[in-house]
């Protein structure tokens, strides 16, 4: 159980174009997904909390503008980066907190590899 | 910001025990966690210690957390090739986790 599947896995696009990554939660549902960004070598940096049904919360100096997130449903959590740039290459990773009566665990999905030329 | 701190690199033999250290700031987490990211892969949960508890045992793996020095530790028996990965302790900070550098586990044959 706790799945949490990303998509895509890799994806390589041209500089000033959108490029859309997805979040499900195969197994359960979840009312609280997170955004993480990482760059080779490093921590997980949180980029944003994404609540279902209402805004997400970005920390601090994350351009909400920049990096749209929505979180539509109870299984599955968006996250756009807009007119990407080549500093925004990064493996983009998200979780999703499993249910409340358990230790408030995140579940992470496999990441996405964006590569922008 | 809280901190959490661990070391960079830690190199085993095959067989050996491991042990990686975590230290962190905030006595008020309830959860402190354990994750393994293999290569080009997101985050494993592998384990988890609630506060209130001294040790846990899970199979080969067994965290102690020392909560007077804010000090945690995963220990891997008998280390396997296959644990080769980076290993992330993560406080948790309100819903937020809070993450270390990671420590970077080599197993040589």
């Amino acid at each position: 159980g706790a799945v949490v599947s990303q998509h895509p896995s890799r994806v390589i696009c041209k500089s000033g174009t959108s490029v859309k990554i997805e979040c499900r939660s195969l197994d359960f549902q979840a009312t609280t997904m997170f955004w993480y960004r990482q760059f080779p070598k490093q921590s997980l940096m949180l980029m944003a909390t994404s609540n279902e049904g209402s805004k997400a919360t970005y920390e601090q100096g994350v351009e909400k503008d920049k990096f749209l997130i929505n979180h539509a449903s109870l299984t599955l959590s968006t996250l756009t980066v807009t007119s990407a740039h080549p500093e925004d290459s990064s493996f983009y990773i998200c979780s999703a907190r499993a249910p409340s009566g358990s230790t408030d665990t995140q579940y992470f999905g496999p990441g996405t590899r964006l590569t922008v030329l | 910001g809280e901190d959490v701190e661990q070391s960079l690199f830690l190199s085993v033999r095959e067989g050996d025990s491991s042990v990686i250290n975590c230290t962190y700031t905030d006595s008020s987490s309830t959860y402190l966690y354990w994750y393994k990211q293999e290569p080009g892969a997101g985050l494993q949960l592998l384990t988890y210690i609630f506060s209130n508890m001294d040790m846990k045992q899970d199979q080969r793996l067994t965290v102690l957390l020392n909560k007077k020095d804010k000090h945690l530790s995963l220990r891997i028996a008998d280390t396997q090739t296959g644990d080769s990965a980076i290993y992330f302790c993560a406080e948790r900070e309100g819903g937020k986790l809070i993450f270390g550098q990671g420590t970077e586990l080599s197993v040589k044959p």
